[in-house]
């Protein structure tokens, strides 16, 4: 169990340039999930999925921004036209989801790819 | 509303005492659960501490335990013999409906511990 792991760590772009970061969950979770943190905040629930299936976007998750997770393993987040306010922590988090045993509810973190919007 | 309130910004502590962090919450579904969780400075969430809506005794995880007051909302996490590793922020969270659903967490705005020797 090599934990979930997130690439890349640190990125900085223009603005109006396009970034996709990439997530890599602990292999046996079916749910992965996106978060976003500003800073001097708690993270703020994006998106998730359950294997392949995007089951809820957040209204944050505006149309610049699009995630995939094909054939329900990594999972890629793209931001296209990025702007100043996409600056923050970008955190991806898997559980073992529902039915999968003791503790399924519990949500294991990457650490994370601190994007800076320039 | 705020859906989780942690009013402290910041307390400090010397090394082996207890120390109670605050949380409340608000929800109107009878099915929720809570979680602490812990960010060092290297930024990596660090699950802490479960309780769910509907579990009858308080949680316990080692020297984490977590004060579950239903009636008043509050999930106040307690950690006994401080320790300076200890020192980070922490975050309260809630899942609101049954496990097995959304699972999505909403967080607190955070507060910082400081462990001092």
């Amino acid at each position: 169990d090599t934990g979930v792991s997130q690439d890349p760590r640190h990125k900085i772009t223009k603005r109006g340039q396009n970034v996709t970061f990439r997530c890599d969950p602990i292999s046996e979770h079916n749910r992965l999930y996106w978060y976003r943190q500003t800073l001097g905040q708690g993270p703020e629930f994006l998106t998730y999925f359950q294997n392949e299936a995007q089951l809820e976007k957040s209204r944050l998750l505006s149309d610049r921004f699009s995630a995939e997770r094909p054939k329900g393993s990594f999972s890629t987040l793209e931001i296209q036209r990025t702007e100043q306010g996409d600056s923050a922590m970008y955190l991806c988090a898997s559980s073992p989801g529902p039915g999968q045993g003791y503790r399924s509810y519990e949500q294991y973190f990457g650490p994370g790819t601190r994007l800076t919007v320039t | 509303a705020q859906k989780i309130t942690q009013t402290q910004p910041g307390m400090f502590v010397q090394e082996k005492e207890a120390v109670t962090l605050d949380c409340t919450y608000d929800t109107s579904d009878p099915s929720y659960g809570l979680f602490w969780y812990k960010q060092p400075s290297s930024g990596e969430m660090i699950f802490l501490i479960y309780q769910g809506s509907y579990d009858q005794q308080n949680a316990t995880e080692g020297r984490y335990s977590l004060n579950f007051q239903k009636a008043r909302k509050s999930a106040n996490l307690v950690i006994s013999a401080s320790q300076l590793g200890d020192s980070a922020m922490y975050f309260c969270a809630m899942r609101e409906g049954p496990q097995g659903g959304s699972e999505k967490l909403v967080f607190g705005k955070g507060m910082k511990l400081t462990v001092n020797p």
